[in-house]
């Protein structure tokens, strides 16, 4: 069965920092694919980034990119220039056809 | 377009009383999705629907917990006999359905916060 670890419950960095947050799953799949979401305070799931597992170009959304190893089955997702605004609860997600599994989600403070 | 709606956006119920969530997803989207969050939780998976069938309900925690969906759109989730520990808050996504090697973000609505008290 896949599975979807986010291995940091909690991280914090300081405002204009990078910061990476980890993400590794299991799946026998070669195909699917991988999204990044950001829970603020108001709760409203937002996407952040996607990639599809069969480029090997890292996906890149403005100040947000992703490190996606296939082998390793990791895909962490970096965050530059950080901003108060990036303070929320981040999840990383598995997707293969309409299964959809999410990690238990990274919690980032932003330091002013 | 409108995105993914659900109401009530917050539910104060007494133990033992039944509820109904609903989502309103985004139109023409066939997948949707019901999620619990507790308290500082991640997304538990309750049940996927595509169309009006539920292939997948392997998430529902207990028979108290039933969904349908009807006209391939609106979708109701009803807690029968609530109890303290179903206090959380229920997400509601849509997609389109994948096809192929293509596939589709969900759309996330607000959610329900469901207080059991």
């Amino acid at each position: 069965a896949q599975t979807v670890t986010q291995s940091q419950p909690e991280m914090s960095v300081q405002e204009a920092e990078t910061v990476t947050l980890s993400c590794t799953y299991d799946t026998s799949e070669s195909d699917y694919y991988l999204f990044w979401y950001k829970q603020p305070p108001s709760r409203q799931m937002i996407l952040v980034i996607r990639q599809e597992a069969y480029k090997q170009q890292n996906a890149t959304e403005n100040r947000f990119s992703v490190n996606f190893q296939k082998a390793a089955k990791s895909f962490s997702l970096k965050i530059s220039d950080s901003q108060l605004g990036d303070a929320a609860m981040y999840f990383c997600a598995y997707r293969r056809d309409d299964k959809i599994i999410f990690g238990k989600g990274t919690r980032l403070h932003i330091l002013p | 377009g409108a995105g993914v709606s659900q109401s009530p956006s917050n539910k104060v119920t007494e133990k033992g009383k039944d509820v109904e969530l609903r989502c309103d997803p985004i139109s023409g989207h066939t997948a949707l999705y019901w999620y619990r969050q507790s308290l500082g939780q991640g997304l538990e998976f309750l049940i996927y629907f595509q169309g009006n069938s539920a292939p997948d309900k392997s998430g529902l925690p207990s028979d108290r917990f039933s969904a349908e969906r009807t006209g391939g759109s609106v979708s109701t989730l009803t807690i029968q006999r609530t109890q303290q520990e179903d206090s959380a808050v229920y997400l509601c996504a849509s997609s389109r359905r994948a096809v192929g090697v293509t596939t589709y973000e969900q759309y996330f609505g607000p959610g329900t916060r469901l207080t059991v008290t």
